[in-house]
């Protein structure tokens, strides 16, 4: 079974510039959430969809930060602009969704982002 | 606010020995715990759950311990490996399917 992808895995920008970050979830999971992991601290919920609605997204800094998961499947998280402090590895992951009892996450390997 | 925090930022065993990881929990309605470790440059890993009824489970070589009393949680992981290394985290689990994960702890496994 393949895992969640994400892509790519390191990008490099400099601020006040935008940046915009993919991931797949494994094939027929409802649930995808969006962390910021930042270095030396655990992930932070930054929005989570339920097939193409959105669940959560109390944290995300809807001032710079925008996601969207239109088909249900894939989904991409932007950027624009970029601050120094967003510096850190953002985080996809995945479940079955609500009909499973158990909420087991599976990663993606994330994408570091270096704000310069 | 929910919190889910750790005692030790880094803990150091050597090999062959048993580890310990603590973890703190704050809202005293969350009713699953998971335990995940992360390898450096990846994402975190599932190893072992437990639902706020119970208050033991066990895995290979890990055990997850919860005592709700005083809100507290740790994993054991029995002759520990060089494999071992890693950032652990203990994550807590609200209502709605939300997560939310502790600062981690940062396990050295010497040889």
């Amino acid at each position: 079974e393949a895992g969640v992808a994400q892509s790519p895995r390191y990008k490099i920008i400099e601020k006040r510039q935008s940046v915009a970050f993919w991931c797949n979830p494994i094939s027929g999971h409802a649930t995808l959430y969006w962390y910021q992991q930042i270095l030396g601290q655990g992930p932070k919920l930054l929005i989570q969809f339920q097939n193409n609605g959105v669940v959560d997204d109390s944290q995300l800094p809807k001032d710079r930060f925008s996601a969207e998961r239109l088909k249900g499947v894939d989904s991409t998280l932007k950027i624009q602009p970029a601050k120094l402090e967003d510096s850190a590895v953002y985080l996809c992951a995945s479940t079955p969704g609500p009909q499973v009892a158990k909420n087991i996450q599976y990663f993606g390997a994330g994408t570091r982002l270096s704000v310069l | 606010g929910e919190s889910v925090g750790l005692h030790l930022p880094t803990l150091s065993v050597q090999e062959g020995d048993n580890s310990i990881i603590n973890c703190a929990y704050s809202n005293s309605a969350s009713d699953y715990f998971i335990w995940y470790k992360q390898e450096s440059g990846k994402g975190p890993q599932f190893i072992i759950d437990i639902r706020s009824n119970m208050d033991k489970r066990q895995g290979q070589r890990v055990t997850v311990l919860l005592n709700k009393t005083v809100k507290h949680l740790s994993l054991q992981i029995a002759a520990t490996q060089p494999g071992d290394s890693a950032v652990y985290f203990c994550a807590e689990n609200t209502g709605g399917f939300k997560t939310i994960f502790g600062a981690g702890t940062r396990l050295f496994v010497k040889a």
